[in-house]
């Protein structure tokens, strides 16, 4: 059965930093893209970053670049989230996810920004 | 970046009826859809992927086509447990893009 489990979530100050982990289990971790994905309160879902099997490329959504850093631990089946200089907009839940196209989900963490 | 426009952005129907939910990219994106359920606080669950590729383990009244541009999320008999928000993602070319979802509601 395809797990993903995460941690790492919190409150955090405007400017702060904080780093979201995904422990998988179930699968062949080091054979599939990884993909985390987000949702302010009340709002949709929001793709912020994808990497491929090898950790060697990776994608982001502008609105992250140079602040947030994909990467994952293939020896340990993990993925992680580094989310520095922090704003108040990136207040939401988030979500670990397989593949680029999302086919199995963590159960979500709360990452909140404020003062 | 490639746009999607999910409509409608809600939906009022009753247990039974077929209820269809569409997606419109701004620019082609051949196959590389998916549709995702969520209900309330849980996470999101893929219905569709590759535009009308069955998830395993979800039920045949969920079915998906399309191709290009234009793409939907068909539910032949509307069940209480389908009473949730729906949302597209494309992830034919980074950034990946979700539509702006559909809750659909008791009538």
């Amino acid at each position: 059965e395809v797990q993903l489990v995460q941690s790492g979530g919190g409150l955090v100050q405007p400017g702060g930093s904080l780093r979201l982990s995904c422990a998988a289990s179930g699968f062949t971790f080091n054979t599939y893209w990884m993909t985390w994905v987000r949702q302010a309160p009340g709002k949709g879902l929001e793709w912020v970053a994808s990497v491929n099997p090898g950790g060697s490329e990776k994608y982001y959504v502008d609105s992250v670049k140079g602040r947030f850093t994909i990467s994952r631990d293939n020896a340990d089946n993990s993925l992680y989230l580094q989310m520095n200089s922090l704003r108040a907009e990136d207040t939401a839940v988030y979500y670990c996810a397989r593949g680029i196209s999302a086919s199995h989900w963590g159960q979500g963490t709360l990452v909140t920004v404020s003062s | 970046d490639i746009q999607m426009t999910q409509s409608p952005s809600s939906l009022s129907a009753s247990v039974g009826d077929r209820v269809t939910i569409t997606c419109r990219a701004s620019q082609g994106i051949r196959n590389d859809l998916g549709w995702y359920q969520q209900k309330p606080g849980k996470a999101p669950k893929r219905l569709i992927y590759a535009a009308s590729s069955l998830q395993s383990g979800v039920p045949s009244r969920f079915s998906g086509s399309g191709s290009g541009t234009e793409f939907t999320l068909t539910i032949s008999s509307l069940q209480p447990e389908d009473f949730a928000t729906y949302y597209c993602l494309q992830y034919n070319s980074d950034p990946y893009t979700f539509g702006q979802g559909t809750k659909l509601e008791i009538k």
